[in-house]
């Protein structure tokens, strides 16, 4: 079965400390990768996406998230964060180039002064 | 240029009254993807539409929801004889092209919440 999932509901981190939010999923068909940042009361915005090429991928914000492929996951990281970057993340993927996005549960992140 | 516009932001109905939520796209966007977010889950995928046709609703329940993408106009999410359990938050994408490709963004809206009493 095709699934995602985001193993931390939330996680509350204190600011300028490096953030790691985990993202697994379950596929025996290629995927593209992406997570999006929902602020409050927003819709949601691209962080990053992995297509192919550098396993290791930057996005907005100073975020960047790694592709493994042998342990299918695609964990996104954060060396420093800031207060502005609570809210909520989504790790979503296609499977097998499909239109539709398979997201995950999503993670709160909560950055404490 | 505007981003994807969804109205309304809240929508209240009483069980059994019909829910009609609107999306308007971006500019030039063709492509359309509705998708429901419901309490404490990510969002799950619902109907896939392009100008005029039904591309992919495989994630739409058989019963009582429906979607169209006119020629002119928004499109149209539509649930009818709303029941307790459809309160959520339905977003709408758009992309100018097929996101199968996915060089083009897709590209969100603030969503409508809708809750049923």
């Amino acid at each position: 079965a095709q699934s995602v999932t985001q193993l931390d509901s939330q996680v509350p981190v204190f600011e300028e400390a490096p953030v790691e939010l985990r993202c697994n999923y379950s596929s025996s068909v290629s995927v593209y990768l992406f997570w999006y940042v929902q602020y409050p009361n927003q819709g949601l915005q691209l962080l990053l996406k992995y297509l192919s090429g550098s396993t290791l991928v930057k996005g907005i914000n100073g975020f960047e998230a790694e592709f493994n492929k042998s342990q299918t996951s695609f964990h996104l990281r954060k060396p420093s964060v800031h207060i502005s970057d609570t809210a909520e993340y989504f790790c979503a993927v296609s499977f097998q180039g499909a239109q539709k996005l398979v997201f995950g549960q999503g993670t709160r992140l909560t950055i404490n002064p | 240029n505007a981003g994807v516009m969804q109205n309304p932001r809240h929508l209240v109905r009483r069980r059994g009254q019909e829910a009609r939520l609107r999306c308007s796209p971006m500019k030039g966007h063709s492509h359309v993807y509705w998708y429901r977010q419901l309490p404490e889950e990510g969002l799950k995928f619902m109907v896939y539409l392009q100008k005029e046709n039904i591309i992919d609703e495989s994630g739409m329940p058989k019963e009582r929801f429906s979607a169209e993408f006119p020629k002119e106009g928004p499109s149209i999410l539509r649930i009818q004889q709303v029941v307790r359990g459809d309160s959520a938050a339905y977003f709408c994408a758009s992309s100018l092209i097929a996101t199968g490709s996915f060089d083009e963004k897709l590209f969100f809206g603030s969503g409508t919440q809708l809750s049923v009493l």
